[in-house]
């Protein structure tokens, strides 16, 4: 069975400092992956996802995502982050043959001036 | 525009009592899903149903109950039987053939009382 395990539970960060969100999953067969970004009492949002062909995804707002597969990892990061990036951040998989979702336990932003 | 509709946002019961929380798509998506979220614990998937008139059981159905008349429709019954049942509630729709990527409504928190 596929699982994700997000090792950190709450990043604390200043203002405009670089960021890493850790993400790393364990399955035996092609994979399928996102990351998805919660605001308080909100539903969840689709930030990036990775499908195939560049290991390197990115978001319209900053953020980025490297698939890699020797690790089966898809950290995210942010060269400088802003206050309004401070939310939960999800990390997810699923498989290639079924659509089913597999979610992360969350790691919340926390941006401070 | 398409979206997924969640009702209502905040929901107050007794314990005891059956609630239903309502969830709508214009999406034309095939499947859905509901997702209970726990802090700490990221996301439970609770049912799916892939078509109308058909669902399958997530990792913790227990106390739910789901049905599929339409396919713009996929209401969740929190049944008394639902031993912990305050939570926040998600609902999702994803592309039939998509990869898996799922889109959320803004969700429905529910306290029991």
């Amino acid at each position: 069975a596929q699982s994700v395990t997000q090792l950190d539970s709450q990043v604390p960060v200043f203002e405009e400092a670089p960021v890493e969100l850790r993400c790393n999953y364990s399955s035996s067969v092609s994979v399928y992956l996102f990351w998805y970004v919660q605001y308080p009492n909100q539903g969840l949002q689709l930030l990036l996802k990775y499908l195939s062909g560049s290991t390197l995804v990115e978001s319209i707002n900053g953020f980025e995502a490297e698939f890699n597969k020797s690790q089966t990892s898809f950290h995210l990061r942010k060269p400088s982050v802003h206050i309004s990036d401070t939310a939960e951040y999800f990390c997810a998989v699923s498989n290639t043959g079924f659509q089913k979702l597999v979610f992360g336990t969350g790691t919340r932003l926390l941006v401070s001036p | 525009d398409g979206g997924i509709t969640q009702s209502p946002k905040y929901l107050f019961r007794k314990e005891g009592q059956n609630v239903t929380l309502s969830c709508e798509q214009n999406l034309n998506h095939d499947a859905m899903y509901w997702y209970r979220q726990d802090p700490g614990q990221g996301l439970r998937l609770i049912y799916y149903s892939q078509i109308v008139n058909d669902f399958q059981k997530g990792d913790i159905a227990e106390g739910y109950s789901v049905s599929r008349e339409k396919k713009e429709s996929f209401p969740l019954t929190v049944t008394s039987a639902q031993k912990n049942p305050t939570a926040f509630y998600l609902c999702a729709s994803s592309e039939p053939r998509g990869a898996g990527e799922l889109f959320f409504g803004e969700g429905s928190r529910l306290t029991v009382l």
